[in-house]
């Protein structure tokens, strides 16, 4: 998708390792989101940030943990990989906390 | 917790019919109700928004129909084809808050 860039875009990782995932935007959105999306759940916010370095957690944020150092870059951390984390994870922008723009997404296998 | 409840799980239209997609919500403060469309392996993306201030608007064959005494908004897809088939999110949100999807709906137009 224009503007967002996703990275890796398919993991397969092994439990208990460490897990990074990345989203790069374009755009110079200020609102930056991170969802996981799994079937009959929809897409469940994880984290979301609002600034350089303001982040906060959203409904499913145990076990992830997220940075953002510069505008254009969010990052999604497994601390610890578990099979629950295996999931489709997208990123997502916005300028105004409305319209959001999705990336294409990572699909994450933990074994 | 703000929720979002979206019906059916899954749709099958026949070509040239109308698909309807229904999404209730609980909390009165929403004030921007967009629907989003995935297709497989791709990002969700904004389809159609409304405010609650108009009842209706139209895009093309898609319709968002709203009712806010019901808290209730609904997708109309009129002259369903073929390249429609996808999965569905409605969505909420009002300024300062994440949106909370719907679990989607996935729509399958038979030719």
């Amino acid at each position: 998708d224009a503007g967002i860039t996703q990275s890796p875009r398919h993991k397969v990782t092994e439990t208990g390792t460490p897990v990074t995932l990345r989203c790069h935007q374009t755009e110079n959105h200020r609102y930056m989101y991170w969802y996981r999306q799994d079937p009959g759940h929809g897409l469940r916010l994880i984290h979301y940030s609002y600034g350089v370095k303001d982040t906060d957690k959203g409904e499913v944020s145990d076990g992830y943990s997220v940075s953002r150092s510069k505008t254009e870059d969010f990052l999604l951390t497994l601390e610890s990989a578990t099979s629950s984390q295996t999931s489709v994870y997208f990123c997502a922008i916005s300028d105004q906390d409305y319209g959001y723009t999705f990336g294409s997404g990572t699909r994450l296998t933990v074994v | 917790q703000q929720q979002v409840k979206q019906s059916p799980q899954s749709l099958i239209v026949q070509k040239g019919g109308i698909s309807i997609i229904n999404c209730a919500y609980e909390n009165t403060a929403f004030d921007y109700f967009p629907w989003y469309q995935q297709f497989p392996g791709k990002g969700p993306a904004l389809l159609i928004a409304i405010r609650p201030d108009v009842s209706e608007k139209k895009e093309g064959r898609f319709t968002i129909s709203f009712n806010k005494s019901a808290k209730q908004f609904s997708l109309h897809i009129m002259d369903s084809q073929p390249g429609d088939s996808a999965t569905y999110f409605c969505a909420a949100n009002r300024g300062g808050s994440r949106l909370t999807f719907g679990e989607g709906t996935q729509l399958t137009v038979n030719p």
